[in-house]
């Protein structure tokens, strides 16, 4: 099946220090990936949508200057935190839809997740 | 709008006894439904989806869905639980009439297995 890989699935930095996370899909091509932030205990929430070869779509709130969404290949999107500071703190997971071919409309294409980067920013 | 409810938050149960996940959501189009499984410190899996078709739709693990259009309903069963089962499920909408392309989560319901 559909595999997205996330790495790291970890990572602690020091304060004003950038941090970046990959997203690849291995078996398949992805020209849409999602970003999600989740605090502990709560819901995902969507940050952005990763377009290959275009620019990432930010949802409101969301900085585009701190963080960061490349999406140079079908298989690969990457999310850099800038300049982090302690409450950039999260888990942060990518997302990247399977093509349903019965289906035409996109919202019919499953997700498949990445299992996530928990960032600490000290 | 679209937006997914799901009344409960936290759900203990014992081990072997049924469970019922609720999961409302509204929206003025069609739409997609899922529920996803999310383990601690993981990403999410699917569990199961309606696209079309029968209302009941069976997942893996044992666990099953039905769409209740009148209701706006997809709650999430599974007859007899196991402690493996202890995670957070997230029931999911997407819109399936335009080429608009977001899922909507909904808050979570954290299921506990005592044994």
């Amino acid at each position: 099946g559909a595999v997205v890989s996330q790495h790291p699935s970890w990572v602690i930095c020091k304060s004003g220090t950038s941090v970046k996370i990959e997203c690849r899909s291995l078996d398949f091509q992805a020209t849409t990936m999602f970003w999600y932030r989740q605090f502990p205990k709560q819901s995902l929430m969507l940050m952005a949508t990763s377009n290959e070869g275009s620019k990432a779509t930010y949802e409101q709130g969301v900085e585009k200057d701190k963080f960061l969404i490349n999406h140079a290949s079908l298989t690969l999107s990457t999310l850099t935190v800038t300049s982090a500071h302690p409450e950039d703190s999260s888990f942060y997971i990518c997302s990247a839809r399977v093509q349903n071919d019965r289906f035409t409309s996109p919202g019919a294409n499953v997700l498949t997740f990445g299992a996530g980067s928990r960032l600490t920013v000290l | 709008a679209q937006s997914v409810t799901q009344l409960d938050s936290q759900v203990p149960v014992f081990e072997e006894a049924p469970v019922e996940l609720r999961c409302n959501y509204s929206s003025s189009v069609s739409v997609y439904l899922f529920w996803y499984v999310q383990y601690p410190n993981q990403g999410l899996q699917l569990l199961l989806k309606y696209l079309s078709g029968s209302t009941l739709v069976k997942g893996i693990n044992g666990f099953e869905a039905e769409f209740n259009k009148s209701q706006t309903s997809f709650h999430l069963r599974k007859p007899s639980v196991h402690i493996s089962d202890t995670a957070e499920y997230f029931c999911a909408v997407s819109d399936s009439k335009t080429s608009y392309d977001k899922v909507i989560f909904g808050p979570g319901t954290s299921l506990s297995v005592i044994p």
